[in-house]
């Protein structure tokens, strides 16, 4: 069985301060990994996936996240946090890349960003 | 591109009727769609996984004469809840996956908020 846990519920930056947020994995077999984004009234959208190449994975909006085995973590970052990322951010896993694996997600994250 | 509508966005209803949600791919096909239920503060459940021309496939615990899915197309997926009561209230969202692609990217719809009175 696959899971993710994301720590922290809420999360509030001030604007231009880096962005964290944290998702660690469960998986008995190699993980595939994703960050999506959900912003009021809209659906999710893809900000970044790890599927075992390079561990630093960059997305979109200037967000990355790093893949990190010993940790069983894939975090998310961006150095400068904009108004613009106020949402909510789900962390996913799933078993492999291909065809009809579904995906496993967190609780979320609510990321409130003060002026 | 890429984008995926669902219809109606919000729904109230009485207690035993039935309510269809449509889910739709605007600019692609999607052999594959899937399902979610969100409960307030919670994960995306999945619920089912439909693939067009076939039945859908349900996840543990999710009753097939409840939520009844039909993929007649490639760019349509509807969830119909069949008597629905109270405890089905919740945020419904569908996804839909690439047709031909290699990876498991799916593009969610904006959810549907049901509520049952």
């Amino acid at each position: 069985a696959q899971s993710v846990t994301q720590l922290g519920s809420h999360v509030s930056v001030s604007e231009g301060a880096l962005v964290l947020l944290r998702c660690n994995y469960s998986s008995s077999v190699p993980p595939y990994l994703f960050w999506y984004v959900q912003y009021p009234n809209q659906g999710l959208q893809l900000l970044l996936k790890y599927t075992s190449a390079a561990t630093l994975v960059k997305g979109i909006n200037g967000f990355e996240a790093e893949f990190k085995k010993s940790e069983t973590s894939f975090h998310l970052t961006k150095p400068s946090a904009h108004m613009s990322d106020a949402a909510e951010y789900f962390c996913a896993v799933s078993r492999s890349n291909f065809g009809n694996e579904k995906l496993t997600f967190g609780t979320g994250t609510r990321l409130t960003i003060i002026p | 591109g890429a984008v995926v509508s669902q219809h109606p966005s919000r729904v109230i209803c009485k207690s035993g009727t039935s309510v269809k949600i449509e889910c739709r791919s605007l600019d692609f096909q999607a052999t594959t769609m899937f399902w979610y239920r969100q409960f307030p503060k919670q994960s995306l459940m999945l619920m089912a996984t439909s693939n067009e021309g076939s039945k859908a496939t349900y996840e543990q615990g999710v009753e097939k004469d409840k939520f009844l899915i039909n993929h007649a197309s490639l760019t349509l997926s509807t969830l119909t809840v069949t008597s629905a009561h109270p405890e089905d209230s919740s945020f419904y969202i569908c996804s839909a996956r690439l047709a031909g692609s290699s990876y498991n990217e799916q593009f969610f719809g904006p959810g549907t908020r049901l509520t049952v009175l």
